[in-house]
């Protein structure tokens, strides 16, 4: 199986950066998504590493170290709107179109 | 068109009720799943269909019912539900549903059991 560790909550002033840390444990490793999930609302995709290294989409950054079993998100000039719950997942190996999700982490940006 | 919708967006049931919620998407997926999600918690995967077949049951009870009628349609029949069942319901599609492919998801249906 898999454990995925992230902090519960995060709070940071708008324009700031905030860093997400996820940690996981697998037998079977095919890729780590973070998705982006406000309150009542479905989630949304934000990044997929694979390969060690960073990606960066515009105010995102993910990265991952696959050695480390490691990755985070990285959130600059944080808006109000960025104030959700961002879930780290994994694509495990032994299981086919199986995301194993993380608890979440709720980021509070506050003015 | 890149969505995938869900109907109905709330539905309110009692314990001896049969009802279905519907999802749909038009991207060409060949993948879709149902996932269930209380408050606060993360999503949790309930089946995955890979090209209209059942692939993953993950000890769903039998009173969720999946059904894939086409590529592009996915139900979830629900019958004798418990109230603890209450929570949202995310139907998401993705290209395939080998590793790496980006899943979609839903608005999801609120269900409330009575």
């Amino acid at each position: 199986g898999q454990n995925i560790d992230q902090p519960t909550e995060m709070t940071a002033t708008e324009g700031a950066i905030v860093q997400i840390n996820c940690t996981y444990q697998t037998s079977g490793f095919n890729g780590l998504f973070w998705y982006q999930q406000h309150a009542g609302e479905a989630p949304t995709f934000l990044s997929y590493n694979v390969l060690d290294g960073l990606e960066e989409k515009g105010r995102f950054s993910s990265f991952l170290s696959r050695s480390k079993g490691y990755s985070y998100l990285l959130l600059k000039e944080l808006q109000m709107k960025d104030s959700a719950s961002y879930l780290c997942a994994v694509s495990p190996t032994d299981s086919w179109g199986k995301l194993q999700f993380g608890a979440g982490t709720q980021v509070v940006v506050t003015p | 068109d890149t969505e995938v919708t869900q109907t109905p967006k709330h539905l309110v049931m009692g314990m001896t009720n049969k009802k279905s919620l519907k999802c749909e998407q038009h991207m060409g997926h060949r993948a879709m799943y149902w996932y269930k999600q209380k408050a606060k918690k993360p999503p949790e995967l309930m089946f995955v269909y890979s090209y209209e077949k059942l692939s993953i049951n993950e000890s769903v009870p039998s009173r969720f019912s999946p059904e894939c009628p086409n590529s592009s349609l996915l139900n979830l029949h629900l019958h004798a539900l418990q109230p603890e069942d209450s929570a949202l319901y995310l139907c998401a599609s993705s290209q395939a549903n080998s590793g790496g492919y980006e899943q979609f998801f839903g608005p999801g249906t609120r269900l409330t059991v009575l």
